[in-house]
């Protein structure tokens, strides 16, 4: 079975700081990776996803996430934080037995002070 | 193109009570999946339907059921509530099945159990 652990649930920043928010898997078959935003009384946000191919990916409104296979993360970064990314931050994997299910690891709070 | 639409946004209810939530995909989606957010649980898959089938269900009791219908609208139905049972009802719809597919969110329903 999948399984998601983001390593702290709140991570603070200054603006203009470093984003690293983390994020490791489990999984038996070669995972999907995704990670989604959520932003106060919204749904979630897709940033970017791997499923196969270059292991950087690059999402929206900056964001970049490395899949490391040997480490089994899937770490999300920017390079430098706004006040408008302070937001809850989801990790999910899918596995490829053709199914849409997402697993989700708990979440990491960002918050970015000016 | 209009996202992922859920009907209603809150709703109260008391201990006992049925609920149906209703989730319109984006036009030409034909995949539907539904989740549970809790401050406890985290985020937790419900069920996924495909062409008017349950494909995936998630580890919810019976009290737990949904349909889709020809137009890929979703519904889902709790009965007989409980008070754990309050918490966000996230539904996502992709264009087509399979794990890679990208899951756009709706704003979600609100429920609470009095």
């Amino acid at each position: 079975a999948q399984s998601v652990t983001q390593l702290g649930s709140h991570v603070s920043v200054s603006e203009g700081a470093l984003v690293l928010l983390r994020c490791n898997y489990s999984s038996s078959v070669p995972p999907y990776l995704f990670w989604y935003v959520q932003y106060p009384n919204q749904g979630l946000q897709l940033l970017l996803k791997y499923t196969t191919g270059a292991t950087l990916v690059k999402g929206i409104n900056g964001f970049e996430a490395e899949f490391k296979k040997s480490e089994t993360s899937f770490h999300l970064t920017k390079p430098s934080a706004h006040m408008s990314d302070a937001a809850e931050y989801f990790c999910a994997v899918s596995d490829n037995t053709g199914f849409q299910k997402l697993v989700f690891g708990t979440g990491t709070r960002l918050l970015v002070s000016p | 193109k209009a996202g992922v639409t859920q009907t209603p946004r809150y709703l109260i209810k008391t201990r006992g009570q049925q609920v149906t939530l209703s989730c319109s995909p984006i036009s030409g989606h034909r995949s539907v999946s539904w989740y549970q957010q809790t401050p406890g649980q985290g985020l937790q898959f419900l069920f996924e339907y495909f062409s008017e089938t349950q494909r995936n269900k998630g580890n919810f009791p019976g009290r737990f059921s949904g349909r889709q219908f020809s137009n890929s609208r979703s519904e889902m139905n709790v009965s007989t509530l409980e008070l754990g049972d309050s918490a966000l009802y996230l539904c996502a719809s992709s264009l087509e099945v399979g794990a890679k597919n990208i899951q756009y969110f709706g704003a979600g329903t609100r429920l609470s159990v009095l």
